[in-house]
């Protein structure tokens, strides 16, 4: 088993160009998340699913778009970026129950100039 | 709304010392707890979890109880080594607010061990 991966592991972008995280899980986990990790912030939610076809909003999802068309791969869209989307990324993926673990992907490392 | 709140770090220790990380936590339902551990340049891991009161997880010589009167879920480790130097972030996953595809986390606490 990968687990969960995670693509490109750095990137560098310019304000308003748009790109797309990519994640995938092979455990065929129902649960699939977006976390952004900022010093001093801790992880903050900001998409997650908890099934092909079914998307919801987290803490902090503006600026953000998701879809989840099969249960392996969960993609994060910036569809125009700014500044204050430089940060660390990590997808996460789980079972169906509130006393399951979530399991992480490396993290995308992204800088917006 | 739920919220986790851990002790501010850095915490700095030399090798074989006894480590304490407080972490206390607000929820709506009776969460299951849990603590991650992140190494430089990685993802989090697993660290141990608690599903319910008076639970105690457990792993690699940590351990953390599952304290619901005082609502709380300290981290200890009775002889820390160079090798766990990481950043530590407590969670919590409550069943009313959704269920594990939503944790909430602590800020973190960076432990430095020095040998």
């Amino acid at each position: 088993n990968a687990g969960v991966t995670q693509t490109p592991k750095f990137q560098v972008l310019k304000t308003g160009q748009s790109m797309t995280l990519q994640c995938a899980q092979d455990m065929n986990h129902e649960y699939m998340s977006w976390y952004r990790q900022d010093p001093g912030m801790g992880l903050r939610l900001i998409h997650y699913s908890v099934g092909a076809g079914i998307t919801d909003q987290g803490e902090v999802p503006n600026g953000y778009n998701v879809s989840r068309s099969t249960t392996e791969d969960f993609p994060l869209r910036l569809l125009s970026a700014a500044p204050s989307q430089t940060s660390v990324y990590f997808c996460a993926s789980s079972r169906t129950s509130v006393s399951y673990e979530q399991y992480f992907g490396p993290g995308t490392r992204l800088t917006v100039t | 709304g739920n919220s986790v709140t851990q002790m501010e770090g850095p915490v700095t220790l030399s090798e074989e010392a006894f480590l304490t990380i407080n972490c206390t936590y607000t929820a709506t339902g009776y969460p299951s707890l849990f603590w991650y551990v992140q190494y430089p340049g990685e993802g989090l891991q697993l660290l141990l979890k608690a599903t319910k009161a008076d639970d105690k997880g457990s792993n690699k010589g940590f351990e953390a109880t599952y304290r619901k009167e005082t609502t709380s879920f300290h981290l200890e480790k009775g002889s820390v080594q160079v090798s766990d130097s990481a950043v530590y972030f407590c969670a919590l996953s409550d069943p009313t607010q959704g269920g594990s595809e939503k944790l909430v986390f602590g800020k973190g606490t960076k432990l430095t061990v020095n040998p």
